[in-house]
């Protein structure tokens, strides 16, 4: 039983327009949100977090939003470049335990075509 | 800048063998981690540690055992290869109480 669903597996965007990726979840616990970017033969590195304190978070093109009452979270890319294509993972993970596990999506693969 | 690094980018094993996976980390972080991931399924948790020779199970950890005796090194092993561990095997760390986790470029396991 997936705890995290991205149910796109894959997204084509033109150059310049917005990139939306989505992201839903069913555990009540997780209480930190994260977006990972991975560009084949390479490991994930991390783009964007955010707190179930907040509902919004920004950095430069990249803007995070989460709707805790519909359990859902986006990732928006404004403006997407073409750089940005990579298969884009949202990660969850809840207070407690002796370390923060995170909990990944199946992934959604960006193309953004020029 | 962190560095995370494995052993090896590729590497081809036959069923039944013993299959060490090394991951070494730079930045003295606590927490270490080892994921596998799959098309259609993500990243799936194996093992984590949280300290020197402390371990604990993930979502997957069957089939699998991990060691950790120095802070910046942590081991997975397969102890008797299947056909089904054929993966990507990525090694991820963390600063205790933090939440971003770096990765390792990971390595490509097929198991014949």
């Amino acid at each position: 039983d997936q705890q995290v669903k991205q149910n796109s597996p894959s997204l084509s965007v033109q150059e310049g327009r917005i990139s939306i990726l989505n992201c839903d979840y069913t555990n009540s616990m997780f209480d930190y949100f994260l977006w990972y970017k991975k560009y084949p033969a390479e490991g994930p590195t991390f783009l964007i977090s955010i707190s179930s304190i907040k509902d919004k978070n920004e950095d430069g093109r990249f803007t995070v939003f989460l709707n805790k009452s519909a359990k859902h979270l986006s990732l928006h890319i404004v403006p997407s470049q073409p750089g940005d294509s990579a298969v884009y993972f949202c990660a969850a993970s809840e207070v407690g335990g002796s370390a923060r596990q995170l909990t990944f999506g199946s992934g959604t693969q960006l193309t953004v075509l020029p | 800048d962190v560095k995370v690094t494995q052993s090896s980018r590729y590497l081809v094993k036959r069923t039944g063998e013993k299959v060490f996976l090394e991951c070494v980390q730079d930045m003295d972080h606590e927490n270490m981690f080892w994921y596998r991931q799959d098309p259609g399924l993500g990243l799936r948790l194996i093992y984590f540690s949280y300290d020197v020779k402390m371990k604990e199970k993930g979502d997957i950890p069957e089939g699998y055992s991990v060691s950790r005796e120095k802070k910046e090194r942590f081991s997975l092993i397969l102890e008797s290869a299947s056909t089904n561990q054929t993966s990507m095997y990525l090694c991820a760390s963390e600063r205790g109480g933090y939440n971003e986790q770096f990765f390792g470029p990971g390595t490509r396991l097929t198991v014949l």
